[in-house]
């Protein structure tokens, strides 16, 4: 069984370009979290997706967004990078009823030069 | 507002001794807590969870967790450190209004040989 996994595993943007990133749930989960995690800190939530429809939402601006597919994948996409936003960037993902048993995947280390 | 404070940034112990990585949270009522690991270049993983079942938490890889409301605490503990345990670790807890997880900075466990 294919735990959570995330693509790319490194990738370095410049200042102002847009990324993608994209995060494979667990088998039999459906709920797909994001956070993002600064070096040397803990993660910080970004936003939580249930039903293809984001259903809560951390204190991060407009310019993260996402996308959750009807086969519970999902996507992360950030505009306009900045360079504060160079970080770790992990997806998790439950259960709906779970949401708090989190199964976390390597994530995607962004560099914004 | 619900958090939890971490005490220790580092901690260093010798392989064979004792560990305790300590963590106060601040909540309204009955938090749920748990503790993550983080392997360098690998995905976090949930180590223990506390939902107001016993309080003493046994988790895996011979660690523990004891829940004390009268000191607000949910100290990490495993009676014989490893070399493998060296790694980053999180304390967290559970918003009450809308479940989601709310991160401690991390407390980086250092094992002597």
């Amino acid at each position: 069984d294919a735990g959570v996994t995330q693509s790319p595993t490194h990738l370095i943007k410049t200042r102002g370009q847009q990324v993608t990133l994209r995060c494979s749930p667990k088998s039999g989960h459906d709920t797909v979290s994001w956070y993002q995690q600064a070096l040397g800190q803990g993660p910080q939530f970004i936003f939580q997706y249930y039903e293809e429809e984001e259903r809560q939402r951390g204190n991060f601006p407009d310019r993260f967004s996402g996308h959750q597919y009807p086969n519970y994948s999902s996507e992360l996409n950030v505009n306009a990078l900045l360079l504060g936003d160079s970080a770790l960037y992990l997806c998790a993902s439950s259960t709906r009823l779970a949401t708090y048993e989190q199964y976390f995947g390597p994530g995607t280390r962004l560099t914004v030069t | 507002a619900q958090s939890v404070t971490q005490l220790d940034s580092h901690v260093s112990v010798s392989e064979g001794t004792p560990v305790l990585l300590r963590c106060n949270y601040s909540s309204s009522y009955s938090p749920s807590l748990f503790w993550y690991v983080q392997h360098p270049n690998k995905g976090l993983q949930l180590l223990l969870k506390y939902t107001s079942a016993a309080t003493l938490v046994k988790g895996i890889n011979g660690f523990e967790a004891e829940f004390k409301k009268s000191e607000t605490s949910f100290h990490l503990t495993k009676p014989s450190a490893h070399m493998s345990d060296a790694a980053e670790y999180f304390c967290v807890v559970r918003r009450d209004s809308n479940y989601q997880l709310i991160w401690g900075a991390g407390t980086k466990l250092i094992i002597k040989p």
